[in-house]
């Protein structure tokens, strides 16, 4: 079983500076996806960015981007320019590969890391 | 964009009672899931489908059930709602395949209160 660790309960930053998120996670898989996704306080998850495992060059999103480590099984999230907006929940999760025929899988997440802006 | 809706927000039931929670989506989406989220254990899955009456198990489905007839709506009930299911549930979609569609969208959660 794959398993995802944040070990961040919590950040905080300055607005407009830039933080970095981290997350591991552990697998015998070589192929799967990695998932950021974020949850404001009004509760709705919304997905950040995401990154398949096979490719070398890391997501990036506007001011949102990645550093994907495969071998040593690390995915941050580096938020730029932080906004006041950006004040969340922030989930890191996995998939494993949907092989053909191989139907459904659920996303493993971590515990989260709590994201305070600072004005 | 995607659209996951969620038949209500907060609900407050009574130890025993049966409990329906409904999720819809409107993407045509093949998969659908069921989490519950607590404090500082982040999200877990109960229950998933990846079509019509297909179910499978996920990590903690001891206690609930699902009933999925249609493909847009996947329901979640607790058979005898018990206080330690008090919790956020989050529904999920997406699309059966690989490359960017495997993300999964997010209802707005249920609120389950338990007394």
């Amino acid at each position: 079983a794959q398993t995802v660790t944040q070990s961040q309960p919590e950040m905080s930053v300055q607005e407009a500076e830039t933080v970095t998120l981290s997350c591991t996670y552990d697998t015998s898989e070589s192929d799967y996806y990695l998932f950021w996704y974020k949850q404001p306080p009004s509760r709705q998850m919304i997905l950040v960015i995401r990154q398949e495992a096979y490719k070398q060059q890391n997501a990036t999103e506007n001011r949102f981007s990645v550093n994907f480590q495969k071998a040593a099984k690390s995915f941050s999230l580096k938020i730029s320019d932080s906004q006041l907006g950006d004040a969340a929940m922030y989930f890191c999760a996995y998939r494993s590969y949907p092989y053909l025929g191989g139907g459904a899988d659920g996303l493993t997440f971590g515990k989260g890391t709590h994201l305070i802006i600072q004005p | 964009d995607v659209k996951v809706t969620q038949s209500s927000r907060y609900l407050v039931k009574r130890t025993g009672e049966k409990v329906f929670l409904e999720c819809v989506q409107d993407m045509d989406h093949e998969n659908m899931f069921w989490y519950r989220q607590d404090p500082g254990l982040g999200l877990r899955l109960i229950y998933f489908s990846y079509d019509v009456k297909m179910k499978e198990k996920g990590d903690i489905p001891e206690g609930y059930s699902v009933s999925r007839e249609k493909k847009e709506r996947f329901s979640l009930i607790l058979e005898s709602a018990s206080t330690n299911q008090t919790s956020m549930y989050l529904c999920a979609s997406s699309f059966l395949g690989s490359g960017g569609s495997v993300a999964q969208y997010f209802g707005p959660g249920t609120r389950l209160l338990v007394l």
